[in-house]
C-alpha cells in the first residue's frame, strides 16, 4: 500500500450533476496530481497541486477544478457531468523535487 | 502493437519464464521514465524508474532498459510468477520549470502468467 487514500471508492451520478472526489496524500508528500483513466486506457493527467495552487494542467475543460488544503489533501470537482466522464479517477502524491509519484486506489465514477 | 479502445496488447508467458514488455515513448526530450503495474480494480503500483542519463537499471527481479536513440523502453521480469499478472504501463515525463512534470502514460500491456 502506498499510503495514498481516496474516497469514495465508487460513485454513481446522473448527467448534469456535480461531483467531489477526495484524496489524502502519503505522509510528507506535498504535491498531488489527479489523473483520469478510461476503461482500457492509460491514465491521463488532469492537473497538479502544490502549495495549495494549481501548477500544471492537462487537456481538460474548466469544469474540472480542484483544491489542495494545508495538510496537502486534495479535492477534484467536476461540474455538469457528461457520460464520457465515467472513468477511474486516480490521485497521486509525491515530494516536490523528487520524481516518483505514488497512486491511490482510485474512485470509480459512473455517469448515467 | 497498438491497442484500440479495450483491446490491450497481451503477453502470455509460462510461470518461471522471463517476460519482456516493450514501450515506445513519444517525446525525445523526456528525461524520466517509470513503469507501473496495475491489477484489476486497483491503482497503479510503482515498479521501477530510470532517468535519461542511464540505459539500464535493475531492481528485485525487474530490469528496465532505455534506448533513447529509438525512444524505446522495456521492462524485463525474471522468473515470472502468477502474481505478476496485471496490466503494465510505462510513463514518461519532462523536467521543466524547476520540477518534474506530469506523467504521460502509454496504452498498457496485459501480462498473463500461465501456471
Amino acid at each position: 500500500e502506498t499510503g495514498v487514500t481516496q474516497s469514495p471508492t465508487h460513485l454513481i451520478k446522473t448527467r448534469g450533476q456535480q461531483v467531489t472526489l477526495r484524496c489524502s496524500s502519503q505522509s510528507g508528500h506535498n504535491t498531488v496530481s489527479w489523473y483520469q483513466q478510461a476503461l482500457g486506457q492509460g491514465p491521463q493527467f488532469i492537473f497538479q497541486y502544490y502549495r495549495e495552487e494549481e501548477n500544471g494542467r492537462g487537456n481538460f475543460p474548466p469544469r474540472f477544478s480542484g483544491l489542495q488544503f494545508p495538510n496537502y489533501s486534495s479535492e477534484l470537482n467536476v461540474n455538469a457531468l457528461e457520460l464520457d466522464d465515467s472513468a477511474l479517477y486516480l490521485c497521486a502524491s509525491k515530494i516536490t523535487g523528487q520524481e516518483t509519484q505514488y497512486f491511490g486506489p482510485g474512485t470509480r465514477l459512473l455517469v448515467l | 502493437g497498438e491497442s484500440v479502445g479495450l483491446h490491450l496488447p497481451t503477453l502470455s508467458v509460462q510461470e518461471g519464464d522471463n517476460s519482456i514488455i516493450n514501450c515506445a515513448y513519444s517525446n525525445s526530450a523526456s528525461d524520466y521514465f517509470i513503469w507501473y503495474k496495475q491489477e484489476s480494480g486497483k491503482g497503479p503500483q510503482f515498479i521501477i524508474d530510470i532517468r535519461s542519463n542511464m540505459d539500464k537499471r535493475q531492481g528485485q527481479r525487474v530490469t528496465v532498459l532505455l534506448n533513447k536513440t529509438v525512444k524505446h523502453l522495456s521492462l524485463q521480469i525474471a522468473a515470472t510468477q502468477p502474481g505478476d499478472s496485471a496490466v503494465y504501463f510505462c510513463a514518461e515525463s519532462l523536467f521543466y520549470g524547476g520540477s518534474q512534470g506530469n506523467l504521460i502514460f502509454g496504452k498498457g500491456t496485459k501480462l498473463s502468467v500461465k501456471p
